[in-house]
């Protein structure tokens, strides 16, 4: 059973340029988060999607997007890059439903990005 | 709103010891709370959590918490440290609710090195 895979693992960016980064969630999950994780410090939470909706999102500005496709996977869209955008992004999953969800984030090993 | 705090950005413990990460929270309403831990260039794995009943938690790896509601602190615990516990450790409170929702804050983590 695969667990939650993200492409690609490394990448680098300029200034202005645009990004994306992509998620498949482990399998039987629907449920995909993004966290934002800078260098020396603990992960922040992006958004949440579920049923192809944005469904909860973090103190983040317009420039970071997503989509969610029928399959559950995920992408998480950057516009606009700054210095500061250069981080580890993690996707992780979940399953909802009531009996479903143990509350357990299933993380991927992230997509390490750098903006020059 | 929601907060956590991990006092101390580096832990060390010699192999065998009995060892603590502590974390201290701040939570609306009632608390779902976890840990996760990171290794070297990976994703985080969840160890964790405390959603309602026992306040004494056992996870993964041998790993317990403490869920103490009235200093409001989560501190994780094991009884005889081993050099491969060596990782970033996260204490992570949780908005939402069993829905698959759950929406973590995470604090800067605290570096644990086991030394043989």
């Amino acid at each position: 059973d695969a667990g939650v895979t993200q492409s690609p693992t490394h990448l680098i960016k300029t200034r202005g340029q645009q990004v994306t980064l992509r998620c498949s969630p482990k399998s039987g999950h629907d449920t995909v988060s993004w966290y934002q994780q800078a260098l020396g410090q603990g992960p922040q939470f992006i958004f949440q999607y579920y049923e192809e909706e944005e469904r909860q999102r973090g103190n983040f500005p317009d420039r970071f997007s997503g989509h969610q496709f029928p399959n559950y996977s995920s992408e998480l869209n950057v516009n606009a890059l700054l210095l500061g955008d250069s981080a580890l992004y993690l996707c992780a999953s979940s399953p909802t439903g009531w009996g479903k969800d143990t509350g357990e984030l299933f993380f991927g090993e992230g997509s390490r990005l750098t903006v020059l | 709103a929601q907060s956590v705090a991990q006092p101390e950005d580096q832990v060390n413990v010699a192999e065998g010891n009995p060892l603590t990460v502590k974390c201290t929270y701040s939570v609306s309403g009632n608390p779902y709370l976890f840990w996760y831990v990171q290794y070297p260039n990976r994703g985080l794995q969840f160890l964790l959590k405390y959603i309602t009943g026992d306040n004494l938690v056992k996870g993964s790896y041998g790993f317990e918490a403490e869920f103490n509601k009235s200093q409001t602190s989560f501190h994780l615990k094991k009884p005889s440290a081993l050099v491969s516990d060596s990782a970033l450790y996260f204490c992570a409170p949780a908005r939402g609710s069993g829905a698959g929702s759950y929406q973590l804050t995470f604090g800067k983590g605290t570096k644990l090195s086991v030394i043989p």
